[in-house]
Order: structure tokens, then C-alpha cells, then sequence
């Protein structure tokens, strides 16, 4: 069983809808949780990152980290065809005091005009 | 404030050759970390530089290895290529060790045929 699985898609939604992108992890050391976004032949995007259980907002895009359930989630609100990129879960384990971005494989998402 | 800048973008190499790849973090960053992108194995961690000294590794052969000089920029050299090194490589720059933080470069596309 890999440490991050996420489901890769693709996922096709019409332009205005809420979509919503999981992962699931097995190591219950990770404490602080990322999603990247990443546009073809392009690097990985920071989006936002969350430390322990709990919600975050930025803008159209919302994190939930349920740490006893090993899941998480990114809800993007009224999307737009921009929006349309490879979505990437990350967590870190900084057992130790050392920590790397372990990633999920990415999910595509396509928002349709 | 420039990103991260990767050279080359794009290498063609034989099997059997080496190459070497090239990352300069944005300005005030002391750590650089390289991961390797393929479609089957999603983003995969290589090793981490923090102040001059490798502080984390990943599960790759030897045959990789890495350095990082005195203002930061990171070389990362793959030795005795194989057809199974074809990725993106990417390099992602953070202000501490292990920075939640962390910002990818465009990546290098290496193929190696």
C-alpha cells in the first residue's frame, strides 16, 4: 500500500461547479498536509498547506484534513476552465526532524467552458 | 523575486552517459530538494540540500547523486544513464529544511534513449 493514494482522474466537470479532490494516507506521523497544482510541462504550484485537522480558505479554494479518517480534501468553488491542471496531494512526516514532500500521483481535473 | 530557475530545460542523453542538472533556488533560500516525475510513479523524492550538506535521501541507486555550493544553487548528477531515468526532474527551493513551503522549478525533461 503506498503512503498517499490519490484517485488520478481525469475528472471533467462543466465551468461553475464545485469540485472536489481527495487523498487518503496510511502514515499517521504526516502532520502538515499541501496542495500543489501543476499546469502541463509546467512545475508544481504551492496552493495551500495545513497543519494537523481542521479547514482552511483561500479564495475559491477550501483544505479539510481529517486526520482520524487518514483523508483529505480540496473543494474548489465556482471553477473555472484555469482551473484545469493536474491537482497533487503532499504531506510531510518531519519525524526526526527531517521531513520530504511524500506526494499522491495527481489528479487531472478538466473544467469545461 | 525571481523563482527557480532549472537548466537545461530539455536534455536528450544516451544510455550509459551522465548528466548533470542544474537548480538555483530563489534568492534567500538555503534548501533545495530534487525529485524525479514519471506517469507511472508520480513525484518521487531524491535527496534534500541544506546548507552545503545533503540532510535527507530517498530510495534511488546510488547512481544519483547531488551538491550544493556556498550561494545555495544545487547540481544534481546522474551517472551511467538507463532507459528507466526518462523524467522530469525538479527542483524545489524552501527557506528552512524540510519548508512546508516549497516552490518547484519548471523542471528538466531528460530522455534518454
Amino acid at each position: 500500500q503506498k503512503e498517499v493514494e490519490q484517485d488520478p482522474g481525469p475528472l471533467s466537470v462543466p465551468e461553475g461547479a464545485i469540485v472536489s479532490l481527495n487523498c487518503t494516507y496510511s502514515n499517521s506521523a504526516f502532520q502538515y498536509f499541501m496542495w500543489y497544482r501543476q499546469y502541463s510541462r509546467k512545475g508544481p504550484e504551492l496552493l495551500m498547506y495545513t497543519y494537523s485537522s481542521g479547514n482552511k480558505e483561500d479564495g475559491r479554494f477550501t483544505a479539510q484534513v481529517d486526520k482520524s479518517s487518514k483523508y483529505i480534501s480540496l473543494f474548489i468553488r465556482d471553477s473555472q476552465p484555469s482551473d484545469s491542471a493536474t491537482y497533487l496531494c503532499a504531506m510531510i512526516n518531519y519525524g526526526g526532524s527531517q521531513g520530504n514532500l511524500i506526494f499522491g500521483k495527481g489528479t487531472k481535473l478538466s473544467v469545461k467552458p | 523575486k525571481a523563482g527557480v530557475t532549472q537548466t537545461p530545460r530539455y536534455l536528450i542523453k544516451t544510455r550509459g552517459q551522465q548528466v548533470t542538472l542544474s537548480c538555483s533556488p530563489i534568492s534567500g533560500h538555503r534548501s533545495v530538494s530534487w525529485y524525479q516525475q514519471t506517469p507511472g510513479q508520480g513525484l518521487q523524492f531524491l535527496f534534500e540540500y541544506f546548507s552545503e550538506t545533503q540532510r535527507n535521501k530517498g530510495n534511488f541507486p546510488g547512481r544519483f547523486s547531488g551538491r550544493q555550493f556556498s550561494n545555495s544553487r544545487s547540481e544534481m548528477n546522474v551517472s551511467t544513464l538507463e532507459l528507466g531515468d526518462s523524467a522530469l526532474y525538479l527542483c524545489a527551493s524552501s527557506l528552512r529544511q524540510g519548508g512546508t513551503e516549497a516552490f518547484f522549478g519548471q523542471g528538466t525533461r531528460l530522455t534518454v534513449v
